[in-house]
């Protein structure tokens, strides 16, 4: 399988605790996205990547969140001292020109 | 905040029935995408219609795009209940997409 993949696809964790989820794009494509979902809404964007550089950044990302993108590859996404309003599905997708966009089957945080 | 806002925001129907569902907007938009998701999901990609473009096919999907009325339509022909999913629509905003809030499909057997 050469698409997106994200890693663990569930995660529950109780509040406080710090929690790292981690986003494979298909390998040529240099632009990397990370979206928050909440039930019942639509993806809401997070953060971009194009190679190794953060290049965008919402202010949905507050200082509890940083993103990574070591070496223009993997990508990880840490969020420090998890509060219940966390609680969403993380959603990481990958792109090569920045139109045609592929998802990843998304992590799933529950914090408890 | 989301650009995007699709209507209605459930729809059930029963399979070989058309869906329709549509996406307002708020600013101009070089491109606008269709993507669909299955409950606890990620995101496929349905389908591409740029700005000077007003209708495009794709099997049984048929996307237009009013620019002037800033709204674009999705309408799924023969339905069938493997189509059971939220549906939205996104649209371009310099590095991201805005994406809408969705609408529920549901094809009843």
């Amino acid at each position: 399988d050469t698409g997106v993949s994200q890693d663990p696809r569930h995660k529950i964790t109780k509040r406080g605790q710090n929690v790292t989820f981690r986003c494979d794009p298909i390998s040529e494509h240099n632009r990397l996205y990370w979206y928050r979902q909440t039930l019942g809404q639509g993806p809401e964007f997070l953060t971009y990547f194009q190679n190794e550089a953060q290049l965008e950044k919402s202010r949905l990302l507050s200082d509890r969140f940083s993103a990574e993108r070591p070496k223009g590859s993997f990508s990880t996404l840490e969020i420090q001292r998890t509060e219940q309003g966390d609680s969403a599905m993380y959603l990481c997708a990958s792109s090569p020109t920045g139109v045609l966009w592929d998802f990843g089957p998304g992590t799933r945080l529950t914090v408890t | 905040s989301q650009q995007g806002e699709e209507d209605p925001q459930a729809l059930s129907i029963q399979e070989g029935e058309n869906a329709t569902m549509n996406c307002s907007y708020k600013t101009s938009i070089n491109n606008l995408q269709w993507y669909r998701q299955n409950s606890g999901r990620g995101l496929v990609h349905l389908i591409l219609i740029r700005s000077n473009e007003r209708e495009k096919h794709s099997g049984r999907l048929r996307v237009t795009l009013d620019t002037s009325k800033k709204s674009s339509s999705l309408l799924i022909t023969a339905s069938r209940a493997a189509d059971t999913a939220s549906y939205f629509c996104a649209t371009d905003g310099g590095n991201q997409f805005y994406f809408g809030t969705g609408t529920s499909l549901t094809v009843i057997p």
